[in-house]
């Protein structure tokens, strides 16, 4: 039962031009929608949210877009850069109860290069 | 500014034994979660503490997994009787009560031989 789908496990992007990374949901409960960036050997490190009530969120070269009729996120990256190379996670969450229980995509693994 | 720390890094066991894996929160942070990453998968969330209390372990297996988060100390994940199929990174975030933001640590390596 996946609730968060990220459906391409990889993406190969030259550098200074745009990566868009998708994910896809299935539960109307959702309502926080977030982007993790993980090097090999770390753990995650947090990107990038959007709120349901929004439909855009920019900070610095990095842009979520949330469509809530499609059930569906994006992550667009520009200019890329081959430090951007990494496993990006699209999680998602009902922040209910006082806590906050993330579910994860299976990630989609970014190759910039020059 | 120490973020969350997580012990050992790397852990090898072999078939039956007993893992720990120990988890210390970011400083003020009274949350803390635990994922499990499978190869090639994605986080798969586990359990949720309090101090001394289980919140939410609707992702932990049934058997020979077990979870505790005492007043003092850290946070520890335990895993009895360990198989192959144990064999995964698991990683430990805490948050903040107010704010809710996860903050991960790097994560422990299990390696069931």
């Amino acid at each position: 039962d996946q609730q968060v789908k990220q459906n391409s496990p990889s993406l190969s992007v030259q550098e200074g031009r745009i990566s868009i990374l998708n994910c896809d949901y299935t539960n109307s409960m959702f309502d926080y929608f977030l982007w993790y960036k993980k090097y090999p050997a770390e753990g995650p490190t947090f990107l990038i949210s959007i709120s349901s009530i929004k439909d855009k969120n920019e900070d610095g070269r990095f842009t979520v877009f949330l469509n809530k009729s499609a059930k569906h996120l994006s992550l667009h990256i520009v200019p890329s850069q081959p430090g951007d190379s990494a496993v990006y996670f699209c999680a998602a969450s009902a922040f209910s109860g006082g806590y906050n229980k993330l579910i994860f995509g299976a990630g989609t693994r970014l190759a910039v290069h020059p | 500014n120490a973020g969350v720390m997580q012990n050992p890094r790397h852990l090898v066991r072999r078939r039956g034994q007993e893992a720990r894996l120990r988890c210390s929160p970011m400083k003020g942070h009274s949350h803390v979660y635990w994922y499990r990453q499978l190869p090639e998968e994605g986080l798969k969330f586990m359990v949720y503490l309090q101090k001394e209390n289980i919140i939410d372990e609707s992702g932990m297996p049934k058997e020979r997994f077990s979870a505790e988060f005492p007043k003092e100390g850290p946070s520890i994940l335990r895993i009895q009787q360990v198989v192959r199929g144990d064999s995964a990174a698991y990683f430990c975030a805490s948050s903040h009560p107010n704010t809710g933001e996860l903050f991960f640590g790097e994560g422990s390596r299990l390696t069931v031989l």
